[in-house]
């Protein structure tokens, strides 16, 4: 079964802020890493996180708490083209990949 | 454009049949990792490739295989399939064997089993 947990969706209007948090069960953990995927296209990264703290990127930015095996992923200052699906990701021992189920996120005008 | 290259884009067959997929890495990346997405799923890890040797297994079926040739390209073989195997298929690449961060994903090849 899945060892990552998402919301499967979220909903927000344009300008705001939202988090979707990434709760993880894994041995061996090497970091947690943050994808975005719109409809019908590839996955591409947006942030990573190997040590405890916030790491900003732009209007990104992804928070870790190794201790809490938890994450998030703030987005500030929605625009419309952030509507989409947001994956965390982690590696487990053997450097087996697993993504969480994915939230998806709508921005509403 | 991430710069890693997939073909075909779109497959149609039947059950029973099998394909194969390509794909081409990011000028300079040795690793090459392979994804299946089905519809309203997230991403399940199928295999990694690095440098020509197989680096880390996912949840790969019997019926798949996949290799990584000398000039770094890697294919795909899905054989016997199945309605189930009908997917989006990705493949990613990266520059080392363990970076989860720098994974570069290609468009896709969206199989469809009838």
């Amino acid at each position: 079964g899945q060892s990552l947990e998402q919301p499967s969706e979220v909903t927000a209007v344009e300008g705001a802020i939202v988090q979707i948090n990434c709760t993880y069960q894994t041995s061996g953990f090497y970091g947690l890493s943050w994808y975005q995927q719109h409809d019908g296209g590839a996955p591409t990264f947006l942030s990573y996180n190997a040590l405890d703290g916030l790491e900003e990127t732009g209007r990104f930015s992804s928070f870790l708490s190794r201790s809490d095996s938890y994450g998030y992923l703030l987005l500030q200052e929605l625009q419309m083209k952030d509507s989409a699906s947001y994956f965390c990701a982690v590696r487990r021992d053997g450097q087996n990949f697993v993504f969480g189920p994915g939230t998806r996120l709508s921005v509403l005008p | 454009d991430s710069g890693v290259t997939q073909t075909p884009k779109h497959l149609i067959t039947a059950t029973g049949q099998r394909v194969t997929l390509r794909c081409s890495p990011r000028s300079g990346d040795l690793s090459v990792y392979w994804y299946q997405q089905s519809l309203d799923q997230g991403l399940q890890f199928l295999i990694q490739y690095y440098n020509g040797e197989e680096r880390a297994k996912g949840n790969i079926l019997e019926r798949f295989s996949a290799q990584q040739f000398p000039d770094l390209h890697s294919e795909l073989n899905l054989s016997s399939l199945e309605l189930g195997d009908s997917a989006l298929y990705f493949c990613a690449s990266s520059l080392n064997s363990d970076r989860l961060k720098t994974q570069y994903f290609g468009p896709g090849t969206r199989l469809l089993v009838l």
